[in-house]
């Protein structure tokens, strides 16, 4: 069993929907949760970052963290077709003073296609 | 800043040769990461340095892997030799202790013929 599961989809949604993103986790040692967005033929560039359970509000895009569950999620409203990418869900553990370590375990990542 | 920068973008060689892929970090950052990405595996972290110094290599496929940073400013990463199945979008990121600022290069796509 991978230590991150993470739908692939594809996800195919038309504008102005709301998107739902998830992933689930075994290692309870993951503290600090993170989503990015990579579009074709780039790297992936960081959208949110989280160290807590609950809610994170940042423009049109909300992260949720439930660690009783071991599951995260990433809200898009509005979506738009500039949100066209794969979504990757990214954990670490974190070290003590609040420092990491070093390696950040991926999901498969989520292809979602926002359709005018 | 640049950014991440990674050379070459492509790469295209035959089976059997030494491929070098390398990598410039953001400066500031004390943490630089090479990761794999493919379409069955995901994206996938082979090794990491911090300060320049290997910490954590147990993603490295096999010793004909091999990476290599001789000062903040630079890093390789080595194949040889190269087999089809290391096909693969190669990554590399950096970093600062905050995590905040984890930022991935472009990539270099190599194909192996």
């Amino acid at each position: 069993q991978k230590e991150v599961e993470q739908d692939p989809g594809p996800l195919s949604v038309p504008e102005g929907a709301i998107v739902s993103l998830n992933c689930t986790y075994s290692n309870s040692a993951f503290q600090y949760f993170m989503w990015y967005r990579q579009y074709s033929r780039k790297g992936p560039e960081l959208l949110m970052y989280t160290y807590s359970s609950g809610n994170k509000e940042d423009g049109r895009f909300t992260a949720q963290v439930d660690k009783s569950s071991k599951y995260i999620s990433l809200f898009i409203r509005d979506s738009q077709p500039s949100d066209s990418a794969t979504y990757l869900c990214a954990m670490s553990v974190v070290g003590a003073g609040g420092t990491s370590y070093g390696k950040l375990t991926f999901g498969q990542g989520t292809i979602l296609t926002v359709h005018p | 800043d640049a950014g991440v920068i990674q050379s070459p973008r492509h790469e295209v060689t035959e089976m059997g040769q030494e491929v070098t892929l390398r990598c410039k970090p953001i400066s500031g950052h004390d943490y630089l990461f090479w990761y794999r990405q493919t379409m069955m595996r995901g994206l996938e972290l082979l090794i990491y340095f911090n300060n320049n110094v290997p910490i954590d290599d147990s993603g490295m496929p096999e010793d004909r892997f091999s990476a290599k940073m001789p000062n903040a400013s630079f890093s390789t990463l080595k194949i040889q030799p190269s087999e089809p199945r290391d096909s693969a979008v190669y990554f590399c990121a950096s970093s600062s202790r905050d995590r905040k600022s984890y930022t991935f290069g472009s990539g270099t796509r190599l194909t192996v013929v």
